[in-house]
């Protein structure tokens, strides 16, 4: 069965400190990997995407992600986080055309 | 000027009642999705249209039904609203099926009491 996980449903951080969050999925066909995050009140906001080539991927507000194909994981890094960055954090891929599957999100707290 | 818009933004209502929800996105894009976050945040899709063509049904009970009178648009009607059906719907969208990051609405917080 093709699935996202999401390891941890919380991660509390001091700020400027680094943050990994993590995310395994399972498929044997080939997939497309995607992290979005979530601030209160809002929808989701694409942060970085895998679809080939490159396995470090960059996204907006200084977040990368590491795509890695023998671990089947794709976990999300930061060097140095800010309060700003406190919000909900979903891991997502889409296994065939038509959908993305979401992982059940990881909550980020950044704390002064 | 709003990429991914849905209204209305709050909805309160009592059992037993009809409800629309509208989306609408000026991307150009082919593909839009209905996705329910319930209170745990977690994320399921209900539907998803391409060029104006049903292309997923998730188990939904069939009081949910989608319509999209055009690619910009795709609406959701519940018919005899439940407790169960509170939760936030968000509206999204991509360049075609799959591949391709979304783009989400702000979404619809429903409450049914």
């Amino acid at each position: 069965a093709q699935s996202v996980t999401q390891l941890d449903s919380q991660v509390p951080v001091f700020e400027e400190a680094p943050v990994e969050l993590r995310c395994n999925y399972s498929s044997s066909v080939s997939v497309y990997l995607f992290w979005y995050v979530q601030y209160p009140n809002q929808g989701l906001q694409l942060l970085l995407k895998y679809l080939s080539g490159s396995t470090l991927v960059k996204g907006i507000n200084g977040f990368e992600a590491e795509f890695n194909k023998s671990q089947t994981s794709f976990h999300l890094r930061k060097p140095s986080v800010h309060i700003s960055d406190t919000a909900e954090y979903f891991c997502a891929a889409s296994f065939n055309a038509g959908k993305s599957t979401f992982g059940d999100g990881t909550t980020l707290t950044v704390k002064p | 000027d709003t990429a991914v818009s849905q209204t209305p933004k709050y909805l309160v209502t009592q059992m037993g009642n009809d409800k629309s929800i509208k989306c609408e996105q000026n991307l150009g894009h082919d593909t839009m999705y209905w996705y329910k976050q319930d209170s745990k945040k977690f994320l399921k899709i209900m539907f998803s249209y391409n060029n104006k063509e049903l292309i997923i049904n998730e188990t939904v009970p069939n009081r949910f039904s989608p319509k999209s009178p055009d690619k910009a648009h795709l609406n959701l009607h519940i018919n005899s609203l439940e407790l169960g059906d509170s939760a936030v719907y968000f509206c999204a969208s991509s360049p075609q099926p799959g591949h391709y990051g979304y783009t989400f609405g702000s979404g619809t917080r429903l409450t049914v009491v």
